[in-house]
């Protein structure tokens, strides 16, 4: 079974740029979540989409992050402008429904450096 | 944005040694725990799930203590393989699916 793909993998931009990741869940998993991983932290989530509909993005910075899932299957997430403080691992996770019963399962990462 | 909290470490161990990790959280809502295990550079993955009763998979002893709002993970005969940072899991509480991680323990096995 194939795993949560993202890409890219790997971004440089300068600051006040801005940048977009995109992510496809597993085959079947109706609910998708964007984290945000500093350095020596654990992630943190941004934003819970069930199908094409958000469940929570209460710790999403709204005023330059966005988040869509338009068709319920892959997802884009998108900054805009980056800061440097938004340097991090951006980790796509689906699992099969919504409920933390159900395991999530992470996608690589994009590793996201601002200069 | 309840939270949970973990010793970051290292923890350097070696090899054949038993080793325990400790988490708290904060929110008494909390109804299910979770351990993570995230190697370097790679994204985290299920380790286990923690009962209220407790559980074990094979060398890995989870604990739950609701009273106390404090979760153990135990490693016993830890092999080189075991090196990785284990991160503690509790959902948000009150139905609500988000996942909330502790910073992660870092654990070094050594030879």
């Amino acid at each position: 079974e194939a795993g949560v793909a993202q890409s890219p993998r790997y971004k440089i931009i300068e600051k006040r740029q801005s940048v977009a990741f995109w992510c496809n869940p597993i085959s079947g998993h109706a609910t998708l979540y964007w984290y945000q991983q500093i350095l020596g932290q654990g992630p943190k989530l941004l934003i819970q989409f069930q199908n094409n509909g958000v469940v929570d993005d209460s710790q999403l910075p709204k005023d330059r992050f966005s988040a869509e899932r338009l068709k319920g299957v892959d997802s884009t997430l998108k900054i805009q402008p980056a800061k440097l403080e938004d340097s991090a691992v951006y980790l796509c996770a689906s699992s099969y429904s919504g409920g933390a019963i159900y395991e999530q399962f992470f996608g690589p990462g994009t590793r996201l450096t601002v200069l | 944005r309840k939270e949970v909290e973990q010793d970051p470490g290292p923890f350097n161990v070696p090899e054949g040694a038993t080793v325990a990790f400790n988490c708290t959280y904060s929110n008494s809502a909390s109804q299910s725990f979770f351990w993570y295990r995230q190697d370097c550079r790679k994204e985290p993955k299920l380790l286990m799930s923690v009962y209220s009763s407790g559980n074990e998979d094979g060398r890995f002893t989870a604990q739950l203590n609701r009273a106390s709002q404090y979760i153990s993970l135990l490693i016993r005969d830890s092999k080189l393989s075991d090196s990785a940072t284990y991160l503690c899991v509790v959902d948000s509480g009150g139905g609500a699916d988000g996942l909330t991680f502790g910073k992660g323990t870092h654990l070094i096995i050594q030879p």
